[in-house]
């Protein structure tokens, strides 16, 4: 299995509700990683999780909050957004740096579509 | 500031034509480069990944190059075809201390015509 997987593939939500989105591999990856990309740009580094332990926060607002219940498994909780939040959100994941050849080759999954309104 | 810079823009061609993406990067120290191509509202696919070592990786009609020296990469695409419209974006890994970072280019959107 060379999937990236993710739920939902759309998600429409207003300013005071709370959702989650989910990310879910089995290539054995003990790294994964929470983009946000807007229209025409390259994606943004969120969240990088190592061995299920948060490594990296690119100063990401607090309405967005990352959990890694194991490891295939990795949720980004939702609350109170902002309609500027509106994005593709990927997911990706890899083997930790220096591990094998490609060391930190990433793979993404399809994204989920969000709408704040 | 480490960056990837990405050239042209945008690109439209003829189905069957060839074309060739550039990719500048000041990113140092330097990992490795990797190529992806994104279509639209999805997820960014690999091409190919090279190491500073490596000159050239192929991967079907795709073709990368590079030059470690002089900071610079190439994606050619050989007899195009329709199901190429999409991004590509070149990414450079940027090596920190016992960490690393992507580094995005801003990506060149290709539109094949019939």
């Amino acid at each position: 299995d060379t999937e990236v997987t993710q739920t939902p593939k759309h998600l429409v939500m207003g300013m005071t509700n709370k959702k989650s989105l989910k990310c879910e591999q089995h290539m054995g990856h003990r790294a994964m990683y929470w983009y946000k990309q807007k229209a025409k740009k390259p994606p943004e580094l969120m969240f990088v999780y190592s061995y299920e332990k948060l490594s990296i926060n690119e100063s990401v607002p607090s309405r967005f909050s990352p959990e890694c219940p194991n490891s295939s498994l990795l949720n980004l909780h939702l609350h109170a957004l902002q309609p500027e939040d509106s994005a593709l959100y990927l997911c990706a994941s890899s083997h930790p740096q220096g591990a094998g050849k490609w060391g930190n080759e990433q793979f993404f999954g399809p994204g989920t579509r969000l709408t704040v309104l | 500031k480490n960056q990837v810079e990405q050239s042209p823009q945008s690109l439209i061609i003829l189905e069957g034509k060839n074309c060739t993406l550039q990719c500048n990067y000041t990113v140092s120290p330097f990992s490795n480069l990797r190529w992806y191509k994104q279509d639209t509202g999805r997820g960014p696919v690999s091409l190919t990944i090279m190491t500073f070592s490596e000159n050239t990786k192929s991967n079907g009609r795709y073709t990368a190059t590079l030059d470690a020296d002089t900071k610079q990469s190439s994606l050619h695409i050989t007899a195009s075809q329709l199901s190429d419209s999409a991004s590509y974006i070149c990414v450079v890994s940027e090596v920190r201390d016992s960490s690393y970072k992507l580094i995005f280019g801003s990506g060149t959107r290709l539109l094949v015509r019939p």
